[in-house]
């Protein structure tokens, strides 16, 4: 069974300000992808990143970030100064080989960034 | 390019009415996905196409569901009759499975709501 875990609910942060959001998943395969995605308010799902279970090397894309660490089974995401436009749900989400193509999903985190 | 379109945006109807919600994929796709999103119970697959033939409806809720997908382009979800308790976020995704790794696509979403 597949299992994506995303504590934080709710985060509120002032611009400019780091934020971290965590996500915890649990497979057994040894061969997954992690995913994550953005809900903004309009309501549609954004595809942010793509890592492969075989490549832990972290990815920076502008004031994005992710932390990909197996020891661990996280796949964190830190947006730097943050800013009004970052608010929205992030998701993480989890595929593996053996659960063909089904993405499972985390709870979500809503995230406001205020002014 | 454009993305995967789902039609129409916004659906008010009455229970006991017959709703059809559309999505046709990003061309050169090969496999469809339908997910439905509500607060409760968040991000749920409900069933995946693959080359036009379902490969998994396990998540359809129950037999007032359906869903279709007559060629490469267009697909159908609908619930006949509808009940309250599909009031929800209904959303297509599209992706191009040539291993078990490639990304799922998402349109912008049906909001349904069931009166």
């Amino acid at each position: 069974a597949q299992k994506v875990t995303q504590a934080q609910t709710e985060i509120s942060v002032v611009e400019k300000e780091d934020v971290t959001l965590d996500c915890v998943y649990e497979t057994r395969d040894t061969t997954y992808y992690l995913f994550w995605y953005k809900q903004p308010p309009s309501g549609e799902l954004v595809f942010l990143i793509r890592r492969n279970s075989f490549d832990e090397q972290n990815e920076i894309s502008g004031r994005y970030s992710w932390n990909f660490q197996k020891s661990t089974s996280s796949f964190n995401f830190t947006i730097t100064a943050s800013q009004v436009v970052d608010s929205a749900v992030y998701f993480c989400a989890l595929r593996s080989n053996n659960a063909g193509n089904m993405l499972t999903f985390g709870g979500g985190t809503r995230l406001m960034v205020k002014p | 390019d454009a993305g995967v379109i789902q039609s129409p945006r916004h659906e008010v109807t009455e229970m006991g009415q017959e709703v059809t919600l559309r999505c046709k994929p990003i061309s050169g796709h090969n496999s469809l996905f339908w997910y439905r999103q509500t607060m409760m119970r968040g991000l749920e697959l409900l069933i995946y196409f693959n080359n036009n033939v379902p490969i998994d409806d396990s998540g359809m809720p129950e037999d007032r569901f359906s869903a279709k997908m007559p060629n490469a382009s267009f697909s159908t979800l609908k619930i006949q009759p509808s009940e309250p308790r599909d009031s929800a976020v209904y959303f297509c995704a599209s992706s191009l499975e040539a291993g078990g790794s490639e990304t799922q696509y998402f349109g912008p979403g049906t909001r349904l709501l069931v009166l």
